[in-house]
């Protein structure tokens, strides 16, 4: 099956700890994207990458982290520098960078720190 | 900078309703738009995707339209069923994608 999988689905770390969440995607797609969603609000781009070793800055990148050394793997990381990490992350792929271009989505991780 | 709006933010309907659910955008500079479903907890499904050329997309009982002009949106839901309760959210493409906050659907036999 074809698709974008992100794990852990729930993920529980303390205040002050770094941690990664994990991205991979089969659909030999380009472009990967790392989004954040709170509640009542629309999706805020993180990180995204057009390809393979290069990656650009969305509008809510302070605290985050990412790295992109493989095409299939786009791994977010959420610094202690990020004020309030607690929030729903999606990752997504694209064919190609260019426009038009259709985003699929992997399943989320639910992200609490306490 | 584009926005993304979503009226209303909640509906509720009997089984067997058409629908409607509206996004309206800012700036009509766009190269597409994308309706998604999204599932308590879950990931976003897409729908329909409608280019900046044409004025309407339809997939079984869903029928999406585009008026770029006046920067407005419309999903249509035929027959909606228990099935269709989700939350959608519109996302607009013009250089980089522009979510709504999504409009949560409720759907009671």
């Amino acid at each position: 099956d074809g698709g974008i999988t992100q794990s852990p689905k729930y993920l529980f770390r303390k205040e002050g700890q770094n941690v990664t969440l994990s991205c991979e995607q089969n659909l030999n797609h380009d472009a990967m994207y790392w989004y954040r969603q709170d509640p009542g609000q629309g999706l805020r781009l993180i990180y995204y990458s057009q390809i393979v070793n290069d990656f650009q800055k969305g509008d809510i990148a302070e605290g985050y982290s990412v790295s992109r050394e493989k095409k299939e793997s786009f791994p977010l990381t959420v610094t202690s520098a990020q004020k309030n990490p607690t929030a729903f992350y999606l990752c997504a792929s694209s064919a190609t960078p260019q426009v038009p271009y259709e985003q699929y989505f992997g399943p989320g991780t639910r992200l609490t720190v306490t | 900078k584009q926005e993304v709006t979503q009226i209303p933010a909640a509906l509720s309907v009997p089984e067997g309703e058409n629908l409607v659910l509206n996004c309206s955008f800012t700036d009509s500079a766009i190269y597409n738009l994308q309706w998604f479903r999204q599932d308590p907890g879950k990931g976003l499904t897409s729908l329909l995707l409608i280019q900046s050329s044409q004025r309407e997309q339809t997939s079984g009982r869903l029928n999406a339209s585009l008026d770029k002009s006046s920067g407005r949106s419309t999903l249509y839901i035929a027959a909606s069923q228990p099935g269709d309760s989700a939350t959608y959210l519109c996302a607009v493409n013009n250089n980089d994608m522009r979510f709504g906050a999504g409009t949560r659907l409720t759907v009671k036999p």
